[in-house]
């Protein structure tokens, strides 16, 4: 199985900040990874697939890159509604993974 | 408007049985692969089953192998998860989800497993 490191686990960052989350694979995955924002009580939203490809409708302060086994999601400009929790998921091959979530919180 | 909408949720006692749905509208469900996945409360995501379009090919999670069962009815726009042997440990919202890369949602139906 692919197993899906995410990091941090939690932060603290202020609006504005340049945010950067991780996601490394522990084997290659080409570029079959997406990343989701989940608020509190909320369904979890796709705001960016195949690595980089930005969903529509999403801001464009949202961006992914990496490819194989090492991913990023950067927030260029934290706005108050960013402050979610974030997951990365790998549907490379079965069993699909997600990493265990970043927690995006206000400093 | 693309929508899913599952039900079926509720409490069961453990080693009881439910069985979820999830009502597609508003694309060609057809041509879609689906999955499932949940989330135990304040816990992160979970995948635990994928069947492909035409139902041909599945998969599930360990920690669902041998008790769960997907599938889907083409003719209805519907995917269903059968929960058999049902654990403590199943208590989640199962949500449904389009496509490998997920990229739409259900609202989520709320599995409680408890005496």
């Amino acid at each position: 199985d692919i197993q899906m490191t995410q990091s941090p686990s939690a932060m603290s960052a202020s609006v504005g900040d340049r945010v950067t989350i991780t996601c490394r694979a522990s084997q290659g995955i080409s570029n079959y990874l997406a990343w989701f924002q989940q608020k509190p009580g909320k369904v979890p939203k796709r705001l960016i697939y195949a690595s980089s490809s930005l969903q529509s409708g999403v801001p464009s302060r949202f961006s992914g890159s990496g490819s194989g086994t090492e991913f990023t999601l950067t927030i260029s400009s934290l706005q108050p509604e960013d402050f979610a929790t974030y997951y990365c998921l790998q549907h490379n091959s079965y069993p699909y993974t997600f990493g265990q979530g970043t927690k995006l919180e206000i400093k | 408007e693309v929508q899913l909408v599952e039900s079926g949720g509720g409490l069961v006692q453990p080693g009881g049985s439910l069985r979820l749905s999830c009502a597609a509208s508003g694309f060609t469900f057809s041509s879609y692969e689906m999955n499932w996945v949940r989330q135990a409360p304040g816990k992160g995501l979970e995948w635990i089953s994928y069947i492909s379009s035409s139902g041909s090919t599945i998969y599930y999670a360990d920690s669902v192998k041998g008790r769960f069962t997907i599938s889907r009815d083409n003719t209805q726009n519907s995917l269903y998860l059968q929960m058999n042997s049902l654990r403590a440990e199943d208590t989640a919202v199962y949500y449904c989800a389009r496509g490998g890369a997920m990229g739409c949602w259900g609202q989520g139906t709320l599995v409680t497993v408890s005496s």
